[in-house]
């Protein structure tokens, strides 16, 4: 059983860019969710994928979007980027919307 | 909206000593209550859950436990050691639903 994984590690971005952050399920798991950490915070909830559909969403603005394939790895992607958006993205798999499982994080900075 | 509260935000324990998180949550349709660990610069890791069928639940030093009256939910740790030094989250959802509402996190330090 392999777990969530994710890319790149960090990434290092200008204001008004665009990123796309990567994501690839534990095995076995149909569902992908996505937050944000910001620095001493919990995790903030963006969105959740389910069959390739979103399937629920937070308060985040529609510069935030994603993605999810068949094989139920996710992209979550960003625009025109701002500096509040640095931060450490997460990405979580689940089976359906049982117990969530984090990935490492992809620590984004936006300068 | 929905919210977690979560006290303390830093606690310093002895090693050995017990050590308790304590969260509130606002919805009361929120049924499901995972506690996640997560050290300096990793991923945070799911340690333990309950459901609100359940009042307690333990797992070796660690125990949760949940007042649905009260909307409250706890972790304890006992005779803690220095591997338990991490940051604690706490998190609310709801059934059929799909997001984690999580606490503000809880930086516990066991002293050796």
């Amino acid at each position: 059983e392999t777990g969530v994984t994710q890319s790149p590690t960090h990434l290092i971005k200008t204001r008004g860019q665009q990123v796309t952050l990567r994501c690839s399920s534990q095995s076995g798991h149909n569902t992908v969710s996505w937050y944000q950490q910001a620095l001493g915070q919990g995790p903030q909830f963006i969105f959740q994928y389910y069959r390739e559909e979103e399937n629920g969403r937070g308060n985040f603005p529609p510069r935030f979007s994603g993605l999810q394939f068949p094989n139920y790895s996710s992209e979550l992607n960003v625009n025109a980027l701002e500096l509040d958006d640095s931060a450490l993205y997460l990405c979580a798999s689940s089976l359906y919307t049982r117990e969530q499982y984090f990935g490492p994080g992809t620590r984004l900075t936006v300068t | 909206g929905e919210n977690v509260e979560q006290h303390p935000s830093t606690l310093s324990v002895q090693e050995g000593d017990s050590a308790v998180i304590k969260c509130t949550y606002s919805d009361s349709a929120s049924n499901y209550f995972p506690w996640y660990k997560q050290e300096l610069g990793k991923r945070p890791q799911l340690i333990i859950d309950i459901r609100s069928n359940v009042g307690e639940k333990k797992d070796q030093r660690i125990a949760v436990t949940l007042n649905k009256t009260a909307k409250h939910f706890s972790l304890h740790i006992t005779e803690t050691q220095p591997e338990d030094s991490a940051v604690y989250f706490c998190a609310a959802s709801t059934s059929g639903t799909y997001k984690y509402i999580f606490g503000t996190g809880t930086r516990l330090k066991v002293l050796a």
